[in-house]
This record gives C-alpha cells, structure tokens and sequence, in this order.
C-alpha cells in the first residue's frame, strides 16, 4: 500500500483550520490508520489512530475521518504550535507512512 | 511521565556494524511491544524492526532483514536494534518506539532519536 498526502504544503493563518489529505493506493482493513505531527527537530507524536480516534491528551480541534481510500486530518482553530508537517500511516501488516504534508504560517 | 532515550548512535563505514540502544522509563517495559522506526530526508519515515514483550518474537523489514537484530532486556528497561552489513542506505536517524497496541505497528511515544551515519 503507497500512501499519499496531499497538498504537499498548506499555509494556513493562525486561527483557521488546516485540512490534510491522505489517500492509499488500495483498502485499508480496519481503517487502520495514524496521523503524527512532528516539530522541527523533534520525534512524531500520535495525534489520531484507526483513523478518526484522538490519541491520549490530544484536543479536539484535530479530527480524523475516513471515506474508502481517502483519509482527512482536520485541524481547527490552529494555535502557533501546530505550524509542523503530519504524517498519515497504516498499520497494518507492513506499516508504511505517507511522505509528509507541512503546515506554515500564512 | 513516559521517557525513551536512544544511544549509540555515530558514524561508520560501510559493512560495520553498531548497536543502538532505547533505555525507558515511566512505563513498565515489559508489558509493551517495542519498535525501531528510521528517519531520512529522501525516504521519510520507514518501520525497521519490531519485538514483542518477552523479545521471544522479532519482525523486520525486508529492506534490514537478515542484517539487523532486535532485542530487550526487561529487567534493564532497554531496547536494543544490533545493526550489521551496513551500509549507506542505513543512514537515518533511528527511533525507538512504544506500540500502543500490543502486536500493532502504530506508536503512541517515541525517544528523540539517534543518527547513524554510514560513510566511508
């Protein structure tokens, strides 16, 4: 499975909702998949797994949803420090992530 | 509060080997499935290599397998990943991180990471 991501960089004002695009080359069993932010120079962070459910102590202006092979990655209301690049992943048996969408400063 | 520190990281010629280290605390190791995941500018993020809790079950992926070995010693609180036959396509900086589901392959902590570099 090759995963996607689109656009490639969104710019976004602070305040305004970001959404992220994550398309796989066939059906993902289960919905079985991740989105991480990571910050310059920092590991990723899981946001959202089995598509559309918020990791542990991550709020509610980031959503995911699923529809086929299409996954989305909403982020409302941006606050300074969600300005980084997200990456999907499926989890399946040969996980694989997407190449990375950055989200800058408008 | 959830820690993982890499170590052992560096710099080495092709076809040597290194051996990284994940020491933890914050959780008890011993009840979670572990994982190494890579990093590089060109190929992003790649899934290495994954053992379950007991390190009686070790999974890799094709492109280290039968190169690199992963391990854990449980009453340490350490990961390891043993990496031979290295060569320039290796270098990233490497992760250890805890899955969230046991025998899943998504990870809900990560260490900051280690860079390994393979160069002659």
């Amino acid at each position: 499975i090759v995963l996607t991501q689109s656009p490639g960089t969104v710019s976004v004002s602070p305040g305004e909702t970001a959404t992220l695009s994550c398309r796989a080359s066939r059906r993902i069993s289960g919905d079985y998949v991740a989105w991480y932010q990571q910050r310059a120079g920092h590991a990723p962070r899981l946001l959202i797994y089995s598509a559309s459910i918020r990791a542990p102590g991550i709020p509610d202006r980031f959503r995911g949803a699923a529809s086929g092979t299409d996954f989305i990655l909403n982020v409302t209301s941006l606050e300074p420090e969600d300005f980084a690049t997200y990456f999907c992943q499926q989890y399946g048996s040969s996980p694989v992530f997407g190449q990375g969408a950055k989200v800058d400063i408008k | 509060e959830v820690f993982l520190v890499e170590s052992g990281g560096g710099s080495v010629e092709p076809g040597k080997s290194l051996r990284l280290s994940c020491t933890v605390s914050g959780f008890t190791f011993s009840s979670y499935w572990m994982h190494w995941v890579r990093q590089t500018p060109r190929q992003g993020l790649e899934w290495v290599s994954r053992i379950n809790k007991d390190g009686s079950s070790e999974t890799h992926a094709d492109a280290v397998k039968g190169r690199f070995t992963i391990s854990r010693d449980n009453a340490k609180n350490t990961l390891f990943l043993h990496m031979t036959d290295l060569t320039a396509d290796d270098t990233a900086v490497y992760y250890c991180a805890r899955a969230l589901w046991p025998a899943s392959f998504f990870f809900d902590h990560w260490g900051q990471g280690v860079p390994v570099t393979v160069s002659s």
